[in-house]
């Protein structure tokens, strides 16, 4: 069975300034990885996602994400952030081989301030 | 436009009382999924359906119960023996158990 740990349960930050929200876990063997972003009262959106290939992931407003094996890490980064950049972040992971249901974190919330 | 719609937004229910939550997807996806989430425990699966007519309890299923006779409807009952029903609810879809899950908007249900 996988988990996922997200070490930070809130990241405050002041606009324009990088941000790395972490997430670590734990598995027995190969896995997908996964960034999903929720706003208030909202389901979760997809950010990105780690299936195979680079272990560098980004998305199309700026984050990124780093597979690290070794250290069995996820996290993610963004040089600047917005105001609007304000919302949970969720890191997820499944396991390639077999049923594997996605087993989430339990989310950093991204608070942006001016 | 392709998606999954859960009814309603918000919910109340009176102790005792079962509710049945909505959802559909038109992705034409097999699986989708049931999460419960409440503030600082992430989400946390309830039940699960790869395919019609066949489900599997996650990890929090006592207290509720699901169906799949479509392949694009998978409600979600919460009896009266689920304890603290009160939460956010949200319904998923996938094309596969292990790959990445499409969310609805989630329904709010609150006991009274």
């Amino acid at each position: 069975a996988q988990s996922v740990t997200q070490l930070d349960s809130q990241v405050p930050v002041f606009e324009e300034a990088p941000v790395e929200l972490r997430c670590n876990y734990s598995s027995s063997v190969s896995v997908y990885l996964f960034w999903y972003v929720q706003y208030p009262n909202q389901g979760l959106q997809l950010l990105l996602k780690y299936l195979s290939g680079s272990t560098l992931v980004k998305s199309i407003n700026g984050f990124e994400a780093e597979f690290n094996k070794s250290q069995t890490s996820f996290h993610l980064r963004k040089p600047s952030v917005h105001i609007s950049d304000t919302a949970e972040y969720f890191c997820a992971v499944s396991e390639k081989a077999g049923y594997s249901t996605l087993t989430f974190g339990k989310g950093t919330m991204l608070l942006v301030s001016p | 436009d392709g998606g999954i719609t859960q009814s309603p937004k918000y919910l109340f229910r009176k102790e005792g009382q079962n509710v049945t939550l909505s959802c559909e997807q038109n992705l034409n996806h097999d699986a989708m999924y049931w999460y419960r989430q409440d503030p600082g425990q992430g989400l946390r699966l309830i039940y699960y359906s790869q395919i019609v007519n066949d489900f599997q309890k996650g990890d929090i299923a006592e207290g509720y119960s699901v169906s799949r006779e479509k392949k694009e409807s998978f409600p979600l009952t919460v009896t009266s023996a689920q304890k603290n029903p009160t939460a956010f609810y949200l319904c998923a879809s996938s094309t596969g158990t292990n790959t990445e899950a499409f969310f609805g908007q989630g329904t709010r249900l609150t006991v009274v």
